[in-house]
């Protein structure tokens, strides 16, 4: 069975400090996706990233960037120079296999960033 | 703004009562997800259904149904609902293909009293 794992529940920052976020994931799937979302305050699923499992290629954008490592089954999220708007609660998920997309997900990490 | 609308945005009910939650996917998407969100259990995969038939189930109640329409707007069911009913519910729709990730619309969220 696929499992998401973010161990961090809740994590608290001061502006701009930096901050990462923990996903761990474990599928007996070769092929799988993987997706960060994060949901403010007002609620909504605001979808971040897609990676592969075939991409362990880091990515950036802007103040986020991504370190996926198949080596430890992780797939942790930075934020560079925390903001008050990056207030929320975050998710990792991971897709299932083809012919089944749904998403499982982590229990997600509530991150609150003091100004 | 995700493109994907979800109606109604709250829904106050009783025990035993039923109810219809609508979902309208993005333009051009055929897959349509439901998940529940709720404090105990999280984010849970409900149901998905791809152009009109149901694809995968996940861990949906009995009392609970779904179905996508031909212009492939969705409805979940929920009936003899219980106060542990209470949740958000979303919609989530993703173009054809695998590995699409799935745009999510604002959610309802049902109280059961």
């Amino acid at each position: 069975a696929q499992k998401v794992t973010q161990a961090q529940t809740e994590i608290s920052v001061v502006e701009k400090e930096d901050v990462t976020l923990d996903c761990v994931y474990e599928t007996r799937d070769t092929t799988y996706y993987l997706f960060w979302y994060k949901q403010p305050p007002s609620g909504e699923l605001v979808f971040l990233i897609r990676r592969n499992s075939f991409d362990e290629q880091n990515e950036i954008s802007g103040r986020y960037s991504w370190n996926f490592q198949k080596s430890t089954s992780s797939f942790n999220f930075t934020i560079t120079a925390s903001q008050v708007v990056d207030s929320a609660v975050y998710f990792c998920a991971l897709s299932e296999p083809p012919g089944r997309r749904a998403l499982t997900f982590g229990s997600g990490t509530r991150l609150q960033v003091q100004p | 703004d995700s493109g994907v609308t979800q109606t109604p945005k709250h829904l106050i009910t009783a025990t035993g009562q039923r109810v219809t939650l609508r979902c309208s996917p993005r333009s051009g998407d055929l897959s349509v997800y439901w998940y529940q969100q709720s404090l105990d259990q999280g984010l849970q995969f409900l149901i998905q259904y791809y152009n009109g038939e149901e694809r995968a189930k996940g861990n949906i109640l009995e009392r609970f149904s779904a179905q996508q329409f031909p212009d492939l707007h969705s409805e979940l069911n929920l009936s003899s609902l219980e106060l542990g009913d209470s949740a958000l519910y979303f919609c989530a729709s993703s173009p054809q293909g695998s590995g699409y990730e799935q745009y999510f619309g604002p959610g309802t969220r049902l109280t059961v009293t």
